[in-house]
């Protein structure tokens, strides 16, 4: 059973450009979450999807945008992007919503110059 | 929205010795998970445990849900436990929400 992968591992980008990320979630996965986690903090909840639709959101600005494909994969999608985007993206997945286990992938390194 | 605190920030360790983690949160929950965070940042699965006590190996966490905590144990500590443990709720939402978690040092 292939587990949560992401891609890329590390991404340099300078300011104002746009980014992509992405996810494929585990065998069995509906539903992909994505986090930001800057340095030395916890994860922050970007949004989720839930069978190609958005499914809640966290306190984002609309250029952190989403999409989730028919196979259950997905990609996190940054404009304009600003210094402080630098962080480390995170993507889970699980077989439903609410009272299921997440499971992550080992994230992107985003680095803005 | 749910608020989550863990404690110690911070714990330094000698290889063989015990140790207790916790984690407090502000309003009911239907899912808890505790992470291991490894130096490359993978988020490694510990325990699912919204209620209850689950044991894996060395390691043991107990969630009381209607006093809001939940304690992370770690038994005969081993230079590779060292990192950042995390503990993350789900309340009335569909998002995790993760404390700032304890930086756990083992030294040999």
């Amino acid at each position: 059973e292939t587990g949560v992968t992401q891609s890329p591992t590390h991404l340099i980008k300078t300011r104002g450009q746009q980014v992509t990320l992405r996810c494929s979630s585990q065998s069995g996965h509906n539903t992909v979450s994505w986090y930001q986690q800057a340095l030395g903090q916890g994860p922050q909840f970007i949004f989720q999807y839930y069978r190609e639709e958005e499914n809640g959101r966290g306190n984002f600005p609309p250029r952190f945008s989403g999409l989730q494909f028919p196979n259950y994969s997905s990609e996190l999608n940054v404009n304009a992007l600003e210094l402080d985007d630098s962080a480390l993206y995170l993507c889970a997945s699980s077989p439903g919503l609410a009272n299921y286990e997440q499971f992550f992938g080992p994230g992107t390194r985003l680095t803005v110059l | 929205g749910i608020q989550v605190e863990q404690s110690p920030p911070d714990l330094i360790l000698q290889e063989g010795a015990n140790s207790t983690l916790r984690c407090n949160f502000s309003d009911s929950v239907n899912n808890l998970q505790w992470f291991h965070q490894n130096p490359w940042g993978q988020l490694i699965n510990l325990f699912y445990i919204p209620s209850g006590t689950k044991q894996n190996g060395r390691l043991s966490a107990t969630t009381v849900a209607t006093e809001r905590y939940s304690l992370l144990y770690i038994s005969s500590s081993q230079t590779t436990d060292s990192g950042v443990y995390f503990c993350a709720v789900m309340g009335g939402s569909e998002k995790l929400v993760f404390g700032k978690g304890t930086k756990l040092t083992v030294n040999p």
